[in-house]
């Protein structure tokens, strides 16, 4: 079945301690993208790749990273994480073009201690 | 700021019920909009998305959508212990936009 796969599912990190969260897809859809979605809120787009074309949002710290080495596999990397950035990450793909309808991973959820 | 505003909730309806939930977006240029169910500690799932005024159905479940009001809602008939979830209302502003999402519990 095409879909999207994150890893890992759970996270623990240690306050400041680097970590790299995964999404992989086989829809073979040109975008993808990072939110951060904290209890409660709705989800926050990070950033998004169209390709190979980055977009950071204007607002997304520059703790947070992304990288996206082939269509299939995307990349969040924090780099020092603190307390506040223990969330839900989810990763999500589209078409592009006229298809926009977003399909969404399983989601990393991370805690940060 | 493109805002989408969705009532918290919860909303509590009793099984068999029809659920009703709304949902407002501040940019009048929007396209396209979606309904998202999330289970709790799950990720968003897609339930429908509608492009044009009118209703659009699918089973159980109605979206409704009013440019002019820019207004946007979503009906489950027949409501189900397992329709009990939050439901998203996201709207594509350039960037897809998400509301908070309003809580539903349906009561057996």
């Amino acid at each position: 079945d095409a879909m999207v796969i994150q890893n890992p599912r759970y996270q623990v990190t240690q306050f400041g301690k680097p970590v790299t969260l995964s999404c992989s897809q086989t829809l073979n859809h040109n975008v993808m993208y990072w939110y951060q979605q904290k209890s409660s809120q709705a989800p926050k787009l990070l950033f998004h790749y169209y390709d190979k074309d980055f977009n950071n949002e204007a607002d997304t710290p520059d703790n947070f990273q992304s990288r996206r080495p082939n269509t299939s596999f995307c990349f969040l990397d924090i780099r020092s994480p603190g307390l506040g950035d223990a969330a839900m990450y989810l990763c999500a793909t589209s078409p592009g073009g006229d298809g926009d309808t977003q399909y969404f991973g399983p989601g990393t959820r991370l805690t940060v201690l | 700021q493109k805002e989408v505003e969705q009532n918290s909730g919860p909303l509590s309806v009793p099984e068999g019920a029809i659920a009703s939930l709304n949902c407002t977006y501040s940019d009048r240029g929007s396209q396209s909009f979606f309904w998202y169910r999330q289970y709790s500690g799950k990720s968003p799932e897609l339930i429908m998305f509608i492009y044009s005024n009118g209703d659009k159905e699918d089973g159980r479940f109605t979206a409704q959508l009013n440019k002019a009001s820019q207004y946007v809602s979503l009906l489950i008939r027949d409501s189900q212990p397992s329709d009990s979830a939050t439901y998203l209302c996201a709207v594509m502003s350039g960037d897809m936009r998400f509301g908070a999402g309003t809580r539903l519990t349906v009561k057996p």
